[in-house]
């Protein structure tokens, strides 16, 4: 089975703090994402990487970098995180090609107070 | 960009009911997959089903992509069924994105 596992359920951190999302997938995976999920919005592509040191922004890539630095980790920067940041952030790791599965990590809860 | 509607919105049954959950997407897709939010937000994979139809225990799904539709059936429901469903598609030559329907809410109650 694919395993994407993400670093914490639950986070809660201070405005103008520098956050870091990890998260984990095991199956060799080239693309990684992240979503954000927010009521009434629904689940929104921040950032996307096709392979090691390569990204690509997404929907809302605003207030947020990424790292790739190994195949298998994928990781979501706040550079400085603000309120309107709180959201439930959510992984997925998906082999190349077209007509491929994508799985999902448990989410990220973070608050930003 | 596409759009991906999900019908109903909220739906409340009794346990052992059945039901069917909609998705209609605008554009041609490649990519359609099933997805159910557990309570505690994780996404479960149900079903990769870009076309025709497949059959897991309680749970069956078909895709008509020629119509731009796909349709999610749970029989005998079990209150552990509630969640909040998701189909989520790629848009044929769009990228990598999977774009997220709007949701069903299932409450399932005894």
């Amino acid at each position: 089975d694919v395993k994407v596992t993400q670093s914490s359920r639950y986070l809660v951190k201070r405005t103008g703090e520098k956050v870091f999302l990890e998260c984990v997938q095991d199956m060799d995976h080239e693309n990684m994402f992240w979503y954000r999920q927010d009521p009434g919005l629904g689940l929104r592509l921040i950032y996307f990487s096709y392979d090691v040191k390569m990204k690509e922004k997404g929907d809302i890539p605003e207030g947020y970098s990424v790292s790739r630095e190994k195949k298998e980790r994928f990781s979501l920067i706040l550079e400085s995180a603000s309120t309107n940041q709180t959201s439930m952030y959510l992984c997925a790791s998906r082999e190349v090609g077209p007509n491929t599965e994508a799985f999902f990590g448990q989410g990220t809860r973070l608050t930003v107070v | 960009g596409i759009q991906v509607e999900q019908s109903p919105p909220d739906l409340i049954l009794q346990e052992g009911a059945n039901s069917t959950l909609r998705c209609n997407f605008s554009d041609s897709v490649n990519n359609l997959q099933w997805f159910h939010q557990n309570p505690w937000g994780q996404l479960i994979n149900l079903f990769y089903i870009p076309s025709g139809t497949k059959q897991n225990g309680r749970l069956s799904a078909t895709t008509v992509a020629t119509e731009r539709y796909s349709l999610l059936y749970i029989s005998s429901s079990q209150t552990t069924d509630s969640g909040v469903y998701f189909c989520a598609v790629r848009v044929t030559g769009g990228g990598n994105k999977l774009t997220f329907g709007t949701g069903t809410q299932l409450k399932v109650e005894l």
